[in-house]
């Protein structure tokens, strides 16, 4: 079975501190891995994709170990507003080709970022 | 921003009814998906459209559902005779990219079966 797997939380940070989290896959065929973050009873909205080299938006930052099939996700200087379910997620490959994957999703970690 | 836009918000159907959920994708995107999210569970793939076709169908998608692109912007998920299980969260989502690239999730149609 297919899965992603995330410390649901919730993690209960102030303001301004740094928060990291973590995510393991076990499709190793995998090819493409994403952060998502999700509102309460809203829908996921692309945060960033994640690419070997690691990779860095403003405050955010992911890194991919595709040897220990591993994602992170790195949260600078957080903000309220960064109060979210994160989602970690990769494609299914379900089949070998055609590129139309379905994506395979985490149940997601709860940050609550306190004033 | 382009959006991927489904109506109706919420839908309440009884059980054993047929419903159509409708979405909009963003018109220059190639590829259509459709995922639920059972309230408090993770979101769960479905099924997957390219090309005027199923891609892919995850073992969720079973007779009951079936998709269709019946003009050039809308795209359906028809569920034949709805179980109290259906309840859910149903996201549409497109892509340009397929699975190199993020998806566009819509704001969903919350199904309530009685």
């Amino acid at each position: 079975r297919k899965e992603v797997e995330q410390d649901p939380g919730p993690f209960n940070v102030p303001e301004g501190a740094t928060v990291a989290f973590n995510c393991t896959y076990s499709n190793s065929a995998s090819q493409s891995f994403f952060w998502y973050r999700q509102d309460c009873r809203k829908e996921p909205k692309l945060l960033m994709s994640v690419y070997s080299s690691g990779n860095e938006d403003g405050r955010f930052t992911a890194q991919l170990n595709r040897a220990s099939q591993y994602i992170s996700l790195l949260i600078r200087d957080s903000k309220l507003s960064d109060s979210a379910t994160y989602l970690c997620v990769v494609n299914t490959l379900l089949y070998s080709g055609g590129g139309a994957d379905g994506l395979t999703f985490g149940k997601g970690t709860h940050l609550i970022i306190q004033p | 921003e382009p959006e991927v836009t489904q109506t109706p918000s919420h839908q309440v159907t009884q059980m054993g009814q047929e419903v159509i959920l409708r979405c909009v994708p963003i018109s220059n995107h190639l590829y259509f998906y459709w995922y639920r999210q059972i309230l408090g569970q993770k979101v769960e793939f479905l099924v997957s459209f390219y090309n005027n076709e199923i891609s892919e169908k995850s073992e969720i998608f079973d007779d009951q559902f079936s998709v269709e692109r019946p003009d050039g912007s809308n795209f359906t998920l028809k569920i034949r005779s709805t179980k109290l299980e259906d309840s859910a969260m149903y996201f549409c989502a497109s892509s340009r990219e397929g699975r190199a690239g993020g998806y566009t999730f819509g704001s969903g149609t919350r199904l309530t079966v009685v």
